[in-house]
């Protein structure tokens, strides 16, 4: 079993709807949580960062956290053509003293027009 | 100001070939970080850099792989003898420095060995 499971897709929803996507992840020493959305041919791109549990709006994007049920998601509102890309999930411990970050292997979305 | 730069974008490399591909981080960045991302993966934690310091290279698959950031700035990551399974793209990242820093990733050099 790895560390950090996530639904690869692809996805496909019309402009203007809801998308959730979500994680699951096996160490519970994970405290720091985070999306990251990728573009083809890119880097990966932070969204949103979320310590421990518990929610997070910025705009269209809501992370959220459920430490106990190990499981992670990311909605997004009113979904754009722009946002297709493959999203990320990834997350780290406080056991070393520098961002080990482990990612999940990613979430292809498309959003039609 | 400019973000996080790799070269070459593209590789390709004949079996058993050495390549080095190169990562220029962000100008006061203190932390660098290599990752591996195979077709339809998340990156994969490589190595990771303090200023000059390689902190970790637990990520590092086999012993034909080294990096070195010998001034605390650019790092080159170095495969020797390459092989089919090195074929991915290679992410370099870098952040202030600690927990809870962002990284910034750069573009990636995508390496296809024949």
């Amino acid at each position: 079993q790895k560390e950090v499971e996530q639904d690869p897709g692809p996805l496909s929803v019309p402009e203007g709807a809801i998308v959730s996507l979500n994680c699951t992840y096996s160490n519970s020493a994970f405290q720091y949580f985070m999306w990251y959305r990728q573009y083809s041919r890119k880097g990966p791109e932070l969204l949103m960062y979320t310590y421990s549990s518990g929610n997070k709006e910025d705009g269209r994007f809501t992370a959220q956290v459920d430490k106990s049920s190990k499981y992670i998601s990311l909605f997004i509102r009113d979904s754009q053509p722009s946002d297709s890309a493959t999203y990320l999930c990834a997350m780290s411990a406080e056991e070393t003293s520098y961002d080990k970050v482990i990612f999940g292997p990613g979430t292809s979305l498309s959003v039609i027009p | 100001g400019a973000g996080v730069s790799q070269s070459p974008r593209y590789k390709v490399a004949k079996r058993g070939q050495d390549v080095a591909l190169r990562c220029d981080p962000i100008s006061g960045h203190v932390s660098l970080f290599w990752y591996q991302q195979a077709l339809g993966q998340g990156p994969e934690f490589l190595t990771y850099f303090q200023n000059e310091a390689q902190l970790d290279k637990s990520g590092l698959p086999s012993d034909r792989f080294f990096a070195e950031r010998p001034e605390g700035s650019v790092s080159t990551l170095k495969i020797q003898r390459t092989q089919q399974e090195d074929s991915a793209v290679y992410l370099c990242a870098s952040s202030l420095g600690g927990v809870e820093e962002t990284q910034y990733f750069g573009p990636g050099t995508r390496l296809l060995v024949l």
